[in-house]
């Protein structure tokens, strides 16, 4: 198993769907995070998880509802979604929170290229 | 709020050619990470320097961090087609948060 793995892998919808992101981690990881990329801006963190705790909520619309069940597993529930939320979304996580540390890294999955219709 | 801006934002040159990258701010960052993206793939972490001045070298990659850590610079010698991709600088600041910044994409060419 790759360390973070995302599905679906791509994903079309309509604004009045319901669908959900996955993301599963293999690494043992204490900490998990949502990012949202859009072309031509920065990475935009969404969410982040600690120990199943959500600890940051980046002023993210109510349409995105993210579910931590477990460590190893990280949801992104989507409902009436705009246009402008097509993107990529990328999972990640960390041993723990000090991403400060020399030895702290964020390990991506591929990520979730959504498309809003 | 703390800014990375990423500059040139495109890049593309031929095989054998030199390349630098820069990572500019306003803002103290303690620590400073490079990451590479490519197509169709999340982005894997390079490096992380953290003290002012420091030099790292990945083979043929070489990655400052400014004396002040305002700043840093990825500097690529004899690019190949497999250095193609997005490059991300990302910072941690205040509060152990990590900010991204505006991404360099890297085409080389045959």
């Amino acid at each position: 198993e790759t360390g973070v793995t995302q599905t679906p892998r791509h994903l079309v919808m309509g604004m009045t769907n319901k669908k959900s992101l996955k993301c599963e981690q293999h690494l043992g990881h204490n900490a998990m995070y949502w990012y949202k990329q859009s072309a031509k801006k920065p990475l935009e963190l969404m969410f982040v998880y600690n120990f199943k705790e959500q600890t940051e909520n980046n002023s993210v619309p109510s349409r995105f509802s993210p579910e931590c069940p477990n460590s190893s597993h990280l949801f992104l529930h989507l409902h009436t979604l705009q246009p402008e939320d097509s993107a990529l979304y990328l999972c990640a996580s960390s041993q723990d929170m000090r991403l400060a540390a020399p030895t702290g890294e964020l390990f991506f999955g591929e990520g979730s290229r959504l498309t809003v219709l | 709020t703390q800014l990375l801006e990423q500059s040139p934002q495109f890049l593309s040159i031929q095989e054998g050619e030199n390349l630098t990258v820069y990572c500019n701010s306003s803002s103290v960052f303690s620590s400073l990470q490079w990451y590479r993206q490519e197509p169709g793939e999340g982005p894997v972490l390079l490096v992380t320097v953290v003290t002012g001045g420091e030099v790292k070298k990945l083979k043929r990659l070489t990655f400052q961090f400014g004396d002040a850590r305002k700043d840093s610079s990825l500097h690529i010698t004899a690019a190949q087609p497999g250095d193609t991709g997005l490059y991300l600088c990302a910072g941690t600041g205040g509060g152990n948060k990590l900010t991204f910044g505006t991404g360099t994409q890297l085409k080389v060419e045959l």
